[in-house]
C-alpha cells in the first residue's frame, strides 16, 4: 500500500508559539489530503480537506485562521497551529487519497502536540 | 452520510474468531462500508471495504446482508497483536469518497 509520513512525530511547544506539521505522500501523488485531530480515548475528528493548489475546506467549528493548511504540491501538505494553547494539545493525523487508489485513504502515523 | 453504531468494546482470547457488527440503517445506494484499525498513538490502517454480500482479504472478512443496514467484520483466529480500536465507516460516492466520519469505534482486547 501507499505510504504517508508525518513530521515531526511529536512536538512540545510553549503557549503562544506556532507549530508546523508536515504530511507527505512518499510513493504516490496525493490529490486530496485530510487533517484529523484525536483527543485521548476519543475518535478521529476531521478538521479540513485540502486539494492540491486549492484552499482547504474546513469542517464546521474549526478555525481556519488558527489551523493554517497549505497543500502546495501533490506530495506535501502542512498544518500550522498558530498561537497554540494547551487546549490545542492533541494527536494530529493526516491522510491522503491519490490517483489509482480508489476509495482508500492512507493515514500518516500522527503527530503528538503538547502545548505547555 | 449514514451514521454508524458499533459496540464500544469487546473482549476475546487468542485463537478465537471475533465478529464485530456495525449498524448503518441510513446507508445510501452509493455508500460503501469500510473498516479501519487503529493502534494507540498511530494512524488508522485500512482493513477491508465492501458494498454487498461478502468480501475477504488476507486479514479479515466482511459480511453485508442484502438490506445493507448492517455489516460484520470477522477476524479469524485473533492474536494479542489484534488488540486495537476498529472503526466502521460509510464512505460515499456522493461525496467523491472525500469524507470519512469516524464513529466511536470498538475497542477489542485480546487476552492470552
Amino acid at each position: 500500500g501507499a505510504v504517508v509520513s508525518q513530521h515531526p512525530s511529536w512536538v512540545i511547544c510553549k503557549s503562544g508559539t506556532s507549530v508546523k506539521i508536515e504530511c507527505r505522500s512518499l510513493d504516490f501523488q496525493a490529490t486530496t489530503m485530510f487533517w484529523y485531530r484525536q483527543f485521548p480515548k476519543q475518535s478521529l475528528m476531521l478538521m479540513a480537506t485540502s486539494n492540491e493548489g486549492s484552499k482547504a475546506t474546513y469542517e464546521q467549528g474549526v478555525e481556519k485562521d488558527k489551523f493554517l493548511i497549505n497543500h502546495a504540491s501533490l506530495t506535501l501538505s502542512t498544518l500550522t497551529v498558530t498561537s497554540a494553547h494547551p487546549e490545542d494539545s492533541s494527536f494530529y493525523i493526516c491522510s491522503a487519497r491519490g490517483l489509482g487508489f480508489y476509495n482508500e485513504q492512507f493515514f500518516g502515523p500522527g503527530t503528538r502536540l503538547t502545548v505547555l | 452520510l449514514a451514521k454508524t453504531t458499533q459496540p464500544i468494546s469487546m473482549d476475546s482470547y487468542e485463537g478465537q474468531e471475533v465478529n464485530i457488527t456495525c449498524s448503518h440503517n441510513n446507508i445510501a445506494t452509493n455508500d460503501y462500508i469500510t473498516w479501519y484499525q487503529q493502534f494507540p498513538s498511530q494512524g488508522p490502517r485500512f482493513i477491508i471495504q465492501g458494498y454487498k454480500t461478502k468480501v475477504t482479504n488476507e486479514v479479515a472478512s466482511l459480511f453485508i446482508p442484502a438490506d445493507r443496514k448492517s455489516s460484520t467484520l470477522s477476524l479469524p483466529r485473533v492474536s494479542l497483536s489484534d488488540t486495537a480500536v476498529y472503526y466502521c465507516l460509510v464512505d460515499s460516492m456522493n461525496t467523491g469518497f472525500q469524507k470519512l466520519v469516524f464513529g466511536t469505534g470498538t475497542r477489542l482486547l485480546v487476552s492470552p
